[in-house]
């Protein structure tokens, strides 16, 4: 299975808005698109999870085109706290394989 | 609940030795997942169970690395003989059945010598 792509970092400043897009050319109809977020020395934490169109929870918002290519995490203004990695994996229904990338690194600047 | 608890947080070992991982999931999660994560390679599905049974092993690097999950409540991950390349912060996560949500313990950090 292909992995996922993702900008390896990305850099940005408080308040800001951050859009980390993902490219998944390979997905399965089945396939799921979820992202994590992981701090130093730390699990990685679920942040949200999308089929299609859009999603949005408390923290961020995930977009997925009609042809499912591709997501873009939607992280709104951002603070200090939000740097991390953020990870965008595509996972079966069933969990069987959770293709994880080397995710994008986030910095976020005063 | 304490969410998914690993030990040790840190192991430093010698090539050669054998090392066990362990892991206790968030009670009542049917599915237990252990992963290996380097800088080189990211996260990596090593293997997962289901209800203590061993569904996708195919991740698992080679034959010194085993993994068993005694009930519900335990597994443990073993690499015997260790070498220095096993190196890498290994993470035991637990879902519900049903749900795509992974929870992720704090790993455990282990350096072989």
């Amino acid at each position: 299975l292909a992995k996922t792509t993702q900008p390896i970092s990305m850099d940005s400043y408080e308040g800001q808005e951050v859009n980390i897009t993902c490219s998944h050319n390979n997905i399965a109809t089945n396939d799921y698109i979820t992202w994590y977020q992981q701090f130093p020395s730390q699990g990685p934490r679920f942040i949200i999870q999308g089929y299609k169109t859009k999603v949005t929870n408390e923290v961020a918002s995930l977009f997925i085109p009609a042809d499912r290519k591709s997501s873009t995490l939607s992280l709104p203004r951002v603070s200090l706290s939000d740097t991390a990695v953020y990870y965008c994996l595509r996972n079966a229904g069933n969990n069987r394989k959770l293709i994880w990338g080397l995710g994008t690194s986030l910095a976020v600047n005063p | 609940d304490a969410g998914v608890i690993q030990s040790p947080r840190h192991e430093v070992t010698e090539m050669g030795q054998e090392v066990t991982l362990r892991c206790k999931p968030i009670s009542g999660h049917d599915y237990l997942f252990w992963y290996r994560q380097t800088m080189m390679r990211g996260l990596e599905l090593l293997i997962y169970f289901n209800n203590n049974v061993p569904i996708d092993d195919s991740g698992m690097p080679e034959d010194r690395f085993s993994a068993k999950m005694p009930n519900a409540s335990f597994s443990t991950l073993k690499i015997q003989p260790s070498e220095p390349r096993d190196s890498a912060v290994y993470f035991c996560a637990s879902r519900l059945a049903g749900e795509n949500e992974q929870f992720f313990g704090p790993g455990t950090r282990l350096t072989v010598l």
